[in-house]
């Protein structure tokens, strides 16, 4: 089975750093996967980790550890635009993806 | 990237009728396919596999013989909800996996009255 869980909702400041974290269980591991989702929007890709350690992309940095079962979505200096849900996903051994239950950021002023 | 399509991108229909919902891949063929479902403020939840030229795989819970999938050509699957009810109102998404990514269509509104 999978089970993957992530905090429901956040708030954070414009111009802030914020944090947002994936804990997984899976029968299998092929990957993990950050998705950006507004409302009514298809998830645009925002960062890929299948080794262990951090990824660097812009605004935004994913970190992975398997033997935890652990990854985080980084995202600094926070825009009003960067409100959205955040979707945590492991790809299974089939090429299927199996999302966390997302988390809404709010960004205020 | 790679750009997936969907058809259509919203859809009402009345009780006891059935939806189709396409899913194209449009400048790369995609062998494998996953059609994801999402309720309102919830996450994406996987529903099945859709395999070119054989039978597609159903996630446990889900009716294979409600959520008809076909995978007719390298380009092309479809997902047809039989006998829709108010219940299945949902956003119906698309994706066919890249090498370390997947791409996912635009969505598929279904409002089922």
């Amino acid at each position: 089975g999978q089970n993957i869980d992530q905090p429901t909702e956040m708030t954070a400041t414009e111009g802030a750093i914020v944090q947002i974290n994936c804990t997984y269980q899976t029968s299998g591991f092929n990957g993990l996967f950050w998705y950006q989702q507004h409302a009514g929007e298809a998830p645009t890709f925002l960062s890929y980790n299948v080794l262990d350690g951090l990824e660097e992309k812009g605004r935004f940095s994913s970190f992975l550890s398997r033997s935890k079962g652990y990854s985080y979505l980084l995202l600094k200096e926070l825009q009003m635009k960067d409100s959205a849900s955040y979707l945590c996903a492991v790809r299974g051994g089939a090429n299927n993806l199996f999302f966390g239950t997302g988390t809404r950021l709010t960004v205020i002023p | 990237g790679a750009v997936v399509s969907q058809h259509p991108s919203w859809v009402i229909c009345k009780s006891g009728t059935s939806v189709k919902i396409e899913c194209r891949s449009l400048d790369f063929q995609a062998t494998t396919m996953f059609w994801y479902r999402q309720f309102p403020k919830q996450s994406l939840m996987l529903m099945a596999t859709s395999n070119e030229g054989s039978k597609a795989t159903y996630e446990q819970g889900v009716e294979k013989d409600k959520f008809l999938i076909n995978h007719a050509s390298l380009t092309l699957s479809t997902l047809t909800v039989t006998s829709a009810h108010p219940e299945d109102s949902s956003f119906y998404i698309c994706s066919a996996p890249g090498y370390n990514e997947q791409f996912f269509g635009p969505g598929t509104r279904l409002t089922v009255l």
